[in-house]
């Protein structure tokens, strides 16, 4: 049971640069999010999509754009790539909104 | 804006000590959770709260939801290596859960 996958683990970018992080999750949940972890910030809101075909704006979207593909797949986009977009981004899926919410094991995106 | 602060943010204790982290904030949340994240890891839930002054045990963990639901605390009991974590809040408000800043544990063998 994969739960949520994220690729890729790791990317190195250059400044301007764009890239699209791709989630999948196989429990067919209705809310997925994107989320950044910055040291001593714990983690932020980007993006979430309560169900499929929405998408909403959560505490920091500046710089960022998603698409939720399907019920399955929500990808997040930088579209051109900033050092202060240099983070730990994890995507996760919830049943619901506010139930508990399962992560993939982030992806650690350094851009340069 | 960050709405819940975690304290402390680094815990280094020996194993078998006890320990409490804390998570305040000065908003009103419908609903508390905690997880507990490894390196190269997501977070993984412990547990959610959602009455006011709610304590809920897990094993050796105790979690309390304040009275007012501002704030949390989570007490572990004679800890050991293997709760070596960060420990995250995270407080539901508006169809959203905010993260606190984290508490990073260290349980020294």
């Amino acid at each position: 049971n994969a739960g949520v996958t994220q690729t890729p683990k790791f990317q190195v970018l250059k400044t301007g640069q764009s890239m699209t992080l791709q989630c999948a999750q196989d429990m067919n949940h209705n809310s997925m999010y994107w989320y950044r972890q910055d040291p001593g910030m714990g983690l932020r809101l980007i993006y979430y999509s309560a169900s499929e075909g929405t998408t909403d704006k959560g505490e920091v979207p500046n710089g960022y754009n998603v698409s939720r593909l399907n019920k399955r797949e929500f990808s997040l986009r930088l579209e051109s790539a900033a050092p202060s977009q240099t983070s730990v981004y994890f995507c996760a899926s919830s049943e619901l909104v506010i139930t508990e919410a399962f992560f993939g094991q982030g992806t650690r995106l350094t851009v340069v | 804006t960050q709405l819940l602060e975690q304290s402390p943010q680094f815990l280094s204790i020996q194993e078998g000590e006890n320990l409490t982290v804390y998570c305040n904030s000065s908003s009103v949340f419908s609903s508390l959770q905690w997880y507990r994240q490894e390196p190269g890891e997501g977070p993984v839930l412990l547990v959610t709260v959602v009455t006011g002054g709610e304590v809920k045990k897990l094993k050796r963990l105790t979690f309390q939801f304040g009275d007012a639901r501002k704030d949390s605390s989570l007490h572990i009991t004679a800890a050991q290596p293997g709760d070596t974590g960060l420990y995250l809040c995270a407080g539901e408000s508006g169809n959203q859960f905010y993260f606190g800043t984290g508490t990073s544990l260290t349980v020294i063998p």
